[in-house]
């Protein structure tokens, strides 16, 4: 079974601090995923990345970067934490192959303060 | 840029009767896949079902099937005999086929906004 995990699951920060969440998966997935989940807006990507090194923005990436030095590992960093961003953090993986879905990760939810 | 729809924020229906989820698109691509996703209370979302644009059949998953309408760009979930542990939000997605290179590979998924699901004992 694919197998996608995420760092925490709970996290309290406070505003202004640097926000780390690591995804780690361990099928050799090509791609990685980053989403935030909120109520009434679904699910909206942040960042995601086609292989070690390389990303690209997705529909709400104003506030975040994000990290891929590893092939299993796709970091999401918030630089200076906000409180709008407060939210539901989902991580994904996917291989490079047709008709394949992506795989998703417990989530981390985060709250700042 | 594709958008998806459901209209239904919240359902409820009791055990062991159907309902049925409805999601709509929009979209110019004429390839592209359709997914429902299932994200039980505090665990992890899973696939629950998915269609590929250029089917006409529509797909079914034991008591999971689908209602696609390509021309309509519909794209409703039936689930028939429901269970307890279907309660969780169901989210639809969009996803378009593109090239990367040399290879095709995933392109990113557009969701819906949700639809909680409650199953009455």
């Amino acid at each position: 079974d694919v197998k996608v995990t995420q760092s925490s699951r709970y996290l309290v920060k406070r505003t202004g601090e640097k926000v780390f969440l690591e995804c780690v998966q361990d099928m050799d997935h090509e791609n990685m995923f980053w989403y935030r989940q909120d109520p009434g807006l679904g699910l909206r990507l942040i960042y995601f990345s086609y292989d070690v090194k390389m990303k690209e923005k997705g529909d709400i990436p104003e506030g975040y970067s994000v990290s891929r030095e590893k092939k299993e590992r796709f970091s999401l960093i918030l630089e200076s934490a906000s409180t709008n961003q407060t939210s539901m953090y989902l991580c994904a993986s996917a291989p490079t192959r047709l008709q394949e879905t992506q795989y998703f990760g417990p989530g981390t939810r985060l709250l700042v303060l | 840029a594709q958008t998806v729809t459901q209209s239904q924020p919240e359902m409820s229906v009791q055990e062991a009767e159907t309902v049925t989820l409805s999601c709509t698109y929009d979209t110019s691509e004429s390839n592209y896949y359709l997914f429902w996703y299932k994200q039980p209370p505090s665990r992890q979302m899973i696939l629950v079902i998915r269609q590929e644009a250029y089917k006409q059949q529509n797909a079914t998953e034991n008591r999971f099937s689908v209602n696609f309408q390509k021309a309509a760009k519909s794209f409703s979930l039936k689930i028939s005999d429901s269970q307890l542990g279907d309660t969780a939000m169901y989210f639809c997605a969009f996803m378009k086929l593109f090239g990367w290179g040399s290879n095709f590979g995933n392109e990113k998924l557009t969701f819906g906004t949700g639809t909680r699901l409650t199953i009455i004992p």
